[in-house]
């Protein structure tokens, strides 16, 4: 089955713009999830959607938003960008139910974001 | 909170060595998951191998064998007779039933000839 699709591949953005980035779970999986990964901070949760619903949100600030469509498709933005933003962003897809079996998270390749 | 330690920061190996990347987690739940994740150059985080809280069974697949005990807090993972290919930057995770990964701070593997 397809993998995890983020895109684009590659963003440079000016401090103070907006960017949104893009994931597509793998089919049939429900939750989505958002890390952002700098070589100060390491591998750091952003939020997890689940059928459409934040499920659980990380210590980020309300410049960091995200939704879920019907179809599982997930959009990350954030707005007002610093440069501290710079970072590999990257999206989890899940099954979503920690009782299943084969409970676990596939990684998409990340979107690496620059802020100038 | 829940905290995964990986407190070697970078291996050198020579090709065919056996190299083992140690994990320390901290959580007071009963039910968790534990994972190894690889991260190549190309940024992608691979799943290597997960483990719940209840099966303590250690296991080899090919190269690859883990070390699960509860009683250390401990998940360590062996790569046997390493390969140049095996060069990446190696994670432990941690989850419980938040549906949200802790990770360590990476242990970056170099094997050269």
């Amino acid at each position: 089955k397809a993998g995890v699709t983020q895109t684009p591949r590659y963003l440079i953005k000016t401090r103070g713009q907006q960017v949104t980035l893009s994931c597509s779970p793998i089919s049939g999986h429900r939750s989505v999830s958002w890390y952002q990964q700098t070589p100060g901070q390491g591998l750091q949760f952003l939020f997890e959607y689940f059928s459409e619903t934040q499920r659980n949100k990380g210590n980020f600030p309300g410049r960091f938003s995200g939704r879920q469509f019907s179809n599982s498709r997930s959009e990350m933005n954030v707005s007002t960008l610093e440069l501290g933003d710079s970072a590999l962003y990257l999206c989890a897809s899940s099954n979503g139910q920690v009782a299943i079996l084969d409970y676990g998270y596939t990684f998409g390749s990340g979107t690496r974001l620059t802020v100038v | 909170a829940q905290k995964v330690t990986q407190a070697q920061t970078e291996i050198s190996v020579v090709e065919k060595e056996d190299v083992t990347l140690d994990c320390v987690y901290e959580t007071r739940d009963t039910t968790y998951y534990l994972f190894w994740y690889k991260q190549p150059p190309s940024g992608e985080l691979v799943f290597l191998i997960r483990r719940n809280s209840f099966d303590e069974q250690n296991e080899i697949s090919g190269r690859y064998s883990w070390n699960f005990q509860k009683s250390t807090s401990s998940f360590n993972f062996t790569i046997t007779a390493s390969q140049v290919v095996d060069s990446a930057v190696y994670f432990c995770a941690w989850t419980g039933t938040a549906s949200k990964l802790t990770f360590g701070t990476g242990t970056r593997l170099q094997v050269t000839l």
